[in-house]
């Protein structure tokens, strides 16, 4: 087991919901990820957070908003999602100074 | 832009065969390239990894080959096992401001046949 779990693992939407993805890390580290993945192309990195502070956006549109209340929970809140929208998405952590992430199973999104 | 390009999309091998994926990438700041595994319904995890100042490591049946001047690298699975069967990301490291930052390939879907 890595340590990283996600809830829910399976999420089904319509474009005016609003819900949120929840991922926790029993691994003491303090970075945290939030990564895009969908099929047959690379795992696309939406959000850092440091020590519950955010480092990077990458250019992710603001129906994603991203939540660390502290370095073991990290949050998605999605809202007017798209079709487009619908994917795997993965959370994954690590030691800020160690090139090594962990990733949980991740949530599958659909949104209709 | 893609930065790390990984080929093929799909691979499949008959058992005891040598699975071969390749990867390039464009940028010679990475410095860190690991490999990660993905099985259905898991998250990807490490499998090997490699610095850029070795030209290849071992780890059991895995061996990353590594060759910097042509900004390529490649996973080798020997003696390819049904188990072996999964998705296979490179990937490079970078920093990106205070972060570091991970970028990854486009996978490789492995079926190794029994």
């Amino acid at each position: 087991e890595t340590g990283v779990t996600q809830t829910p693992r399976h999420l089904v939407m319509g474009m005016t919901n609003k819900k949120s993805l929840k991922c926790e890390q029993h691994l003491g580290h303090n970075a945290m990820y939030w990564y895009k993945q969908s099929a047959k192309k690379p795992l696309e990195l939406m959000f850092v957070y440091n020590f519950k502070e955010q480092t990077e956006n990458n250019s992710v549109p603001s129906r994603f908003s991203p939540e660390c209340p502290n370095s073991s929970h990290l949050f998605l809140h999605l809202h007017t999602l798209q079709p487009e929208d619908s994917a795997l998405y993965l959370c994954a952590s690590s030691h800020p100074s160690l090139d090594t992430q962990y990733f949980g199973p991740g949530t599958r999104l659909t949104v209709l | 832009q893609q930065q790390v390009k990984q080929s093929p999309q799909s691979l499949i091998v008959q058992k005891g065969g040598i699975s071969i994926i390749n990867c390039a990438y464009e940028n010679t700041a990475f410095d860190y390239f690991p490999w990660y595994q993905q099985f259905p319904g898991k998250g990807p995890a490490l499998l090997i990894a490699i610095r850029p100042d070795v030209s290849e490591k071992k780890e059991g049946r895995f061996t990353i080959s590594f060759n910097k001047s042509a900004k390529q690298f490649s996973l080798h699975i020997m003696d390819s096992q049904p188990g072996d069967s999964a998705t296979y990301f490179c990937a490079a490291y970078g920093t990106s401001g205070s972060a570091r930052q991970l970028t990854f390939g486009s996978g490789t879907q492995l079926t190794v046949l029994p």
